[in-house]
């Protein structure tokens, strides 16, 4: 079946720093990501939708500039969270869809940690 | 209102019930329905996928959709401690681009 790779899958970084969060889709080709959010017992929440060879759309409230996403390939898609502050910290979750298959494959998530 | 509406519970059952699970929509352009299963921590896995109103079955798991009631289900049968987790129920519209997740139910199931 589909498999969507997600790194790292934990991170802890200093505040003001950047981290980068990849997405891959392993054995199919996605032209479609989304980036997910997620805070502890709560749904996921849709961040933007990362479109291979275009700008991303993001979703009301999200901020383009904080959240970089760049998708370079039908296979990579990346979240850069860029100077991050503890309010940031949460879990990052992105899925892509397999034409050959039905519904959304998620990643592993990645767990940003911002001290 | 929400577009999805499902219980957070937590419910807790013992080993061997069944479980239901229900998530109501109010969205009349959503056409096809998913739940997925999520461990503490990790991704969500998708467990069934289905499009038009009825029972689709899948080992211990039923998923039923009624469109006219615009409600969904998930049954799961002879219940085990692995089955423990959140799911969430999640729709789609006909176009395939406006993915919705209800807030999800935790479930646990005691030995």
């Amino acid at each position: 079946g589909a498999v969507v790779s997600q790194h790292p899958s934990r991170v802890i970084c200093k505040s003001g720093t950047s981290v980068k969060i990849e997405c891959r889709s392993l054995d199919f080709q996605a032209t479609t990501m989304f980036w997910y959010r997620q805070f502890p017992k709560q749904s996921l929440m849709l961040m933007a939708t990362s479109n291979e060879g275009s700008k991303a759309t993001y979703e009301q409230g999200v901020e383009k500039d904080k959240f970089l996403i760049n998708h370079a390939s039908l296979t990579l898609s990346t979240l850069t969270v860029t100077s991050a502050h503890p309010e940031d910290s949460s879990f990052y979750i992105c899925s892509a869809s397999d034409p050959r298959a039905y519904g959304y494959t998620f990643g592993s998530g990645t767990r940003l940690t911002v001290v | 209102q929400k577009e999805v509406e499902q219980d957070p519970g937590p419910l807790s059952v013992p080993e061997g019930a069944i479980v239901s699970l229900n998530c109501t929509y109010s969205n009349s352009a959503f056409q096809y329905f998913m739940w997925y299963r999520q461990y503490s921590r990790k991704g969500p896995e998708l467990l069934m996928y289905t499009y038009s109103s009825g029972n689709k079955e899948d080992g211990r798991f039923t998923a039923q959709v009624d469109k006219s009631s615009k409600y969904i289900s998930l049954f799961i049968r002879d219940s085990q401690p692995s089955d423990s987790a959140t799911y969430l129920c999640a729709m789609l519209n006909n176009a395939g681009n406006m993915l919705t997740f209800g807030g999800g139910t935790r479930l646990m199931v005691k030995p």
